[in-house]
Order: C-alpha cells, then sequence, then structure tokens
C-alpha cells in the first residue's frame, strides 16, 4: 500500500516569496492533516479536513497561509509572502476516518513532509 | 484541553541497556495516546498506542508502553537498546475538542544509543 506522498521533498526560498506544497494521501483516507514541525519542536496542527471540507483551521495562520483538498483527495498547502520564522518541515498526513465512523484513537499516518528554508 | 509533557529532551543509552522515554498527560477525560518515531529526514512512523484497552501496550520494534492513570504517565521502554533505535520520539494524545480529531504532540525526545 503506497503512504502518504508529498513534493516537493526541499525547497529554498527568499522572504517575501511564495511557496506551495501538495499532498497525495493514503488511497481512501477521508482525513487529511497538515502539521508544521520546527526544527527542535514536535508537530503542530495547522489545518484538518474531512473529504473536502474544513474540520479545524484555528491555528492557520490565515493571512499568509491557505490550504485546499478541492476534489477530497490531494491537498495543496501555500505560504505568501513567506517569512523567515516559516522555516520548518511541512508535514501531511492521512487516517481512514469517514462519515459515521469511530472519531478518535485512529492512526494517522504521515509522509516524509516538505522542508522549508527561508532566507 | 489534553496536552503532553516530555520528560528530558535528549536520553543517551547504551546498547543493550533499558530504554526509558518518559511521558504524562494532562487530560480531563479519558485519553488516546500515542508514541511516534521520526527517523532522521523522514515523517513519523507509529511505535504503538493506547485507546482504553489493555494498559500494557505493546508495539513495534520491541517497544511497550503503560498507561497509568493515577501517574498521568504513558513512559516507553525496550528491554535492550538497539543502534538502530537511535532517533526522536514523540508521545502524543487526541484532541478531544469539537472541532477535530487530530493529534497533539509533545517536544520529543532524541533517543542516543552508543556502542
Amino acid at each position: 500500500e503506497a503512504g502518504v506522498a508529498q513534493s516537493p521533498r526541499y525547497k529554498i526560498i527568499e522572504k517575501r516569496q511564495s511557496v506551495a506544497f501538495w499532498c497525495n494521501p493514503i488511497s481512501g483516507h477521508a482525513t487529511l492533516y497538515w502539521y508544521q514541525q520546527i526544527l527542535g519542536q514536535g508537530p503542530k496542527l495547522l489545518i484538518q479536513f474531512q473529504n473536502n471540507g474544513v474540520v479545524d483551521d484555528s491555528q492557520l495562520p490565515k493571512d499568509r497561509f491557505s490550504a485546499e483538498r478541492l476534489k477530497g483527495v490531494d491537498s495543496t498547502l501555500k505560504i505568501q509572502p513567506a517569512k523567515l520564522e516559516d522555516s520548518a518541515v511541512y508535514l501531511c498526513a492521512s487516517s481512514l476516518p469517514g462519515e459515521g465512523a469511530p472519531l478518535f484513537g485512529n492512526t494517522i499516518y504521515f509522509g516524509e513532509g516538505s522542508w522549508l528554508t527561508v532566507v | 484541553a489534553q496536552s503532553v509533557t516530555q520528560l528530558g529532551s535528549h536520553v543517551s543509552v547504551s546498547e543493550g541497556a533499558l530504554v526509558l522515554l518518559r511521558c504524562n498527560y494532562s487530560s480531563s477525560v479519558p485519553p488516546y495516546l500515542f508514541w511516534y518515531v521520526q527517523y532522521p529526514n523522514q515523517g513519523l512512523q507509529l511505535l504503538l498506542k493506547y485507546t482504553s484497552a489493555a494498559t500494557l501496550v505493546k508495539g513495534i520494534n520491541g517497544f511497550e508502553a503503560e498507561f497509568k492513570k493515577s501517574e498521568t504517565s504513558f513512559h516507553l521502554t525496550k528491554p535492550s537498546a538497539h543502534m538502530s533505535d537511535a532517533a526522536e520520539y514523540f508521545c502524543a494524545v487526541s484532541d478531544l475538542s469539537q472541532a477535530g480529531t487530530a493529534l497533539i504532540f509533545g517536544k520529543g525526545t532524541t533517543l542516543s544509543v552508543s556502542s
């Protein structure tokens, strides 16, 4: 079974430029997450989708970050304009739960991450 | 709100020694708890999870963790460390807020294994 796919793996941009990351979850997984992991810290949730709807984006800096999952499958995370403090690994993850399924305790599967350096 | 605290940002052991990585949780309701491992330049991989069944949970690669409600702990152990266990380990708890079902992670513990 293919895992969570992410691209690009590495990106270096200058501050105030824009960048986009792409994620394809495990086939059949209804729930998709974007996490930000700053060096030396644990991952922090940015946004969670259930199919193509947003469940939680309370920690997404909406003035510069946006994300979409138009057809309920793959997703794109965009940063514009980037700041130095956005340097981090952006992890995409997915899990099974769909409508009517138990919500909590499900295994979340992570991709290898997209490493962003803002200079 | 749920949270986890990992005690010790860096743990060093010798090959063959006991591995003990500490995690304490805070939750007003029975929690769902997880341990993930992250190898260099890779994503996170699930080691094990506690979902209110048996309090002693066995995971992959010989790791296990015991849920202790009285101590609000979920420490990760392995009887004998291997060089390949060197990695970053994260404890996490399910976010039981109404908004979502994501995980809340601790800051991580780096495990070093020396020969």
